[in-house]
């Protein structure tokens, strides 16, 4: 089954403990990406991906990181999590041809609160 | 800066009725525009992509229209049913930037 996987679903922190967020698709998708769901400002994208190797920042980078050593994974690494870190967050992938890319597949989200 | 906006906030129709979800942009050099669909506590579902080549895409009782000169978007649903009640949400992949912007979303209710 095409699917993107993220783990853990849900989580509660302390400030300051790092911790990652990994995500996981097995469509062998080249574009994959990272959002934080707010509410009353919607979905943000956080970081992006093109290739293995390839990352840039979305809207929202500040206290986040990411990697792409492998095409299928892309996780999601707070160093020093803070309050207003506090989110619902997405993994997508989707094909890519040049920069165009195709339907976006979503992971279920993971919850995370920082305490 | 691609600003993405979506008109009504919320939305409660009886079982049957057709009906429009719209979706705004400001910037019109998109390369695609996504619906999608988010149920409570879930992750969004991909409904229709429309390519900026491409004025509408039907999948269903679902169709979705884009008129890129004006920046916007539609969403038709049509005969709706309960289990069309979700939030809806459209994207836009704004050329240059490789970004997805989202609109907040249009709450839907259809009501038995």
């Amino acid at each position: 089954e095409a699917q993107v996987t993220q783990n853990p679903r849900y989580l509660i922190t302390v400030t300051g403990k790092k911790l990652t967020v990994t995500c996981s698709q097995n469509m062998n998708h080249e574009y994959m990406s990272w959002y934080r769901q707010d509410p009353g400002l919607g979905l943000r994208q956080i970081y992006y991906s093109m290739n293995v190797e390839v990352t840039d920042k979305g809207d929202v980078p500040e206290g986040y990181k990411v990697s792409r050593k492998e095409k299928r994974n892309f996780p999601l690494i707070l160093e020093s999590p803070s309050p207003n870190q506090t989110s619902l967050y997405f993994c997508a992938s989707s094909t890519r041809t040049g920069l165009i890319t195709g339907e976006l597949f979503f992971g279920e989200g993971s919850r995370l609160t920082v305490l | 800066k691609q600003e993405v906006t979506q008109i009504p906030a919320a939305l409660s129709v009886p079982e049957g009725e057709n009906l429009v979800l719209n979706c705004s942009f400001t910037d019109s050099a998109i390369y695609n525009l996504q619906w999608f669909r988010q149920d409570p506590g879930k992750g969004l579902t991909s409904l229709l992509l429309i390519q900026s080549s491409q004025r509408e895409q039907t999948s269903g009782r679902l169709n979705a229209s884009l008129d890129k000169s004006s920046g916007r978007s539609t969403l038709y649903i049509a005969a709706s049913q309960p289990g069309d009640s979700a939030t809806y949400l459209c994207a836009v992949y704004t050329s240059g930037t490789y970004k997805y912007i989202f609109g907040t979303g249009t709450r839907l209710k259809v009501l038995a």
